[in-house]
């Protein structure tokens, strides 16, 4: 059974970098048949995207364009997890984050698990 | 970029009774990669429907997705209490990968 463990801090002041770790058990983050996702959901800009991280013989990286030049997403081996930094936030950073898993069944690409969600408010 | 839109918003009915909700893409979406989850406040999206019609893993069969192209429906044949919640469509293509729709909201009557 695949668990998603986030953590992290819920505030964070404008200007500063967010910062979410999950932790992957029951699976790897170096799998060459999923991809770890960051996904965000906030009531003015619903389920949104941010970016994921997956191997496959080499790392990959992709990003939303809204938020691109702020973000990294790194896997990190030794301790089987894979983090978010969000640089330079504002307050319409503020939202619910979500780790989540991507693999595949058959032809279909899907998000079978997820964190339990870490509420970051953007706030001084 | 892909965007989806669902409707109803909102979907008030009573228990027992059958709910249809409706995602329409704003481009054609294949079918390997329409998915639909369901939301419970304070919970992270649960996987139903993926390929847009095969059930995900322990989800009953009350639950039934159909469509192509553009057009993709989530059924409910009969609601249970538990089925009151918001159902998000979600779609993964090339740039961005993965876009949901707005949501609909399933209601007690």
């Amino acid at each position: 059974q695949v668990q998603l463990q986030q953590s992290g801090p819920g505030l964070v002041k404008p200007s500063q970098t967010l910062s979410l770790t999950c932790a992957i058990s029951g699976d790897s983050v170096s799998s060459n048949s999923a991809a770890w996702n960051w996904i965000r959901q906030s009531p003015s800009r619903g389920l949104e995207w941010l970016g994921r991280t997956y191997y496959r013989s080499k790392w990959y990286n992709d990003y939303a364009v809204s938020v691109k030049s702020r973000i990294t997403i790194n896997p990190d081996t030794s301790k089987n997890q894979f983090s978010l930094q969000l640089n330079s936030v504002t307050p319409e950073d503020t939202a619910v984050y979500y780790c989540a898993r991507e693999s595949y069944q058959g032809m279909a690409t899907i998000n079978d698990y997820w964190g339990q969600g870490t509420l970051v408010t953007v706030s001084s | 970029e892909i965007v989806l839109t669902q409707s109803p918003g909102t979907l008030s009915l009573s228990p027992g009774e059958r709910a249809t909700l409706s995602c329409r893409a704003s481009q054609s979406v294949s079918s390997s990669y329409l998915a639909w989850y369901q939301q419970k406040p304070g919970q992270a999206p649960r996987l139903l429907i993926y390929g847009a019609s095969n059930r995900a893993t322990g989800i009953p069969d009350r639950f039934g997705g159909s469509g192509s192209g553009t057009d993709f429906t989530l059924t409910i044949s009969r609601l249970e209490p538990e089925d009151f919640a918001v159902y998000y469509c979600q779609q993964y293509g090339s740039s961005p990968p993965l876009t949901f729709g707005g949501g609909t909201k399933v209601e007690i009557k």
